[in-house]
Formats: structure tokens, sequence, C-alpha cells
């Protein structure tokens, strides 16, 4: 079955930088787009981050571009999201998703990970 | 950037009663690519509609969706104690693919 585990949350400084990652089994990993969706305590879902199957094209949300990066191994089934310059604004639960579809059209996210707290405090 | 609206922000019913949560999309979303997310506290939100009206796997057929253009409407035909959580639209035909603020759906 398919399964999505993030890791790699935990508190950090105001400027400070984390990584996070997303360990993906059940499905072929390579052929999937993946993406970052945050939700801020108490707050909505905000989708982050994509990354096509072959990493070759990736976008981001307003409020994190030039601060993260995702990227991904398709030899360890590992998505990744490398933040830097946090801020208390960035203070979320960090959930991995991945496409419906294998192809590069439009898709829902049919399967989430349970989540990663990031919590940027001094 | 598309922007979603969701109505009502809260909706207080009855297990049995029927609901209907609205989206509205600031623009039109391109081929109908819009789905509804179900939400429990402490969990992971889950697909429950995609395609503005094809339903996921597993999901029972009392949920259904409906709508084009920028109005989508998410029907629950009879809630069961389950059901009682927050759902969310999301539109992802374009870059960003944003999600609406959510619908809480509680008990009366």
């Amino acid at each position: 079955q398919v399964q999505l585990v993030e890791s790699g949350g935990g508190v950090v400084q105001p400027g400070g930088s984390l990584r996070l990652s997303c360990a993906a089994s059940g499905f072929t990993f390579s052929s999937y787009v993946m993406h970052w969706v945050r939700q801020a305590p108490g707050k909505g879902l905000e989708w982050v981050a994509f990354i096509l199957y072959d990493g070759s094209t990736k976008d981001y949300a307003d409020s994190v571009k030039g601060r993260f990066t995702i990227s991904r191994d398709n030899s360890k089934n590992t998505l990744y999201l490398q933040m830097n310059s946090l801020t208390a604004e960035d203070t979320a639960v960090y959930y991995c998703a991945k496409n419906g579809k294998t192809v590069t059209s439009p898709s829902a996210f049919d399967y989430w990970g349970q989540g990663t707290l990031v919590t940027v405090s001094s | 950037e598309i922007v979603l609206t969701q109505s009502p922000g809260t909706l207080s019913l009855s297990p049995g009663e029927r609901a209907t949560l609205s989206c509205r999309a600031s623009q039109s979303v391109a081929s109908t690519y819009l789905a509804w997310y179900q939400q429990k506290p402490g969990q992971a939100p889950r697909l429950l509609i995609y395609g503005a009206s094809t339903r996921a796997t597993g999901i029972p057929d009392r949920f259904s969706g409906s709508g084009s253009g920028t109005d989508f409407t998410l029907t629950i035909s009879r809630l069961e104690p389950e059901d009682f959580a927050v759902y969310y639209c999301q539109q992802y035909g374009s870059s960003p693919f944003t999600f609406g603020p959510g619908t809480k759906v509680d008990i009366k």
C-alpha cells in the first residue's frame, strides 16, 4: 500500500534552516509528481511546492520562493524540502502528497503523509 | 493566482441531514480541475472528489460533487457521525495549486 512518511521537523530559530524528507513506498515513486503542502496551527491548507517526476520542473508558492527548494532522489524514493531563512510564519505541519496520475497532466493529491511539525521560534 | 472562497465557514447540522458546501473561484477553473478534501483533527487531508464530480477510491456515494467554471458544490446526502470534519476545495489546474479556507461541518 502507498505510504508517505515525513521526517526532519523540529524547532528552529528564526533565520535558520531545516531539511524535510518524505520517504515513499508502495508505488513507483519515479513516475509521479510530488508536492509539499503546509498547515499552520489552527489554519487551512497552503500548497508550498511541486516537482515533476524526473525533477526537471519545480514551482513554488510566492510565500516561499527563493527560500525553499524542493528536490527528489528517485533512487532512494525520497522527496525533500530544504527550508532556509525561516520565519515564524513558516511554523506549520508540513505534508508531502503525491499526484493521482503518472502523467504530467493536472491531478488531485490522492495520498498524503501524516505530516511533520516545523516550529520557528527563538 | 486563482483564489477560492468557501461558504459557509461553519455548517451546524445533525446526523442524517443533508450538507451543501460551496466553493467559488476568482476565475474559471480549467477543465474542472477541482478537488474536495476532508480533514479530521490530527489527521492528514483525504481526497474525496476530483475532476469536480468523480469520487476517489473508497469514498461512499453519499458524497457527490458538481459544478464547473467558477462555482462548485460538495453535497453529503445524509450525514454520518464520521462526516463531521473540515472540508477544503482545491484547484489543481494551474500553479499555484490553491486551496479554499475550508468549511467546518459540526454537530448541531
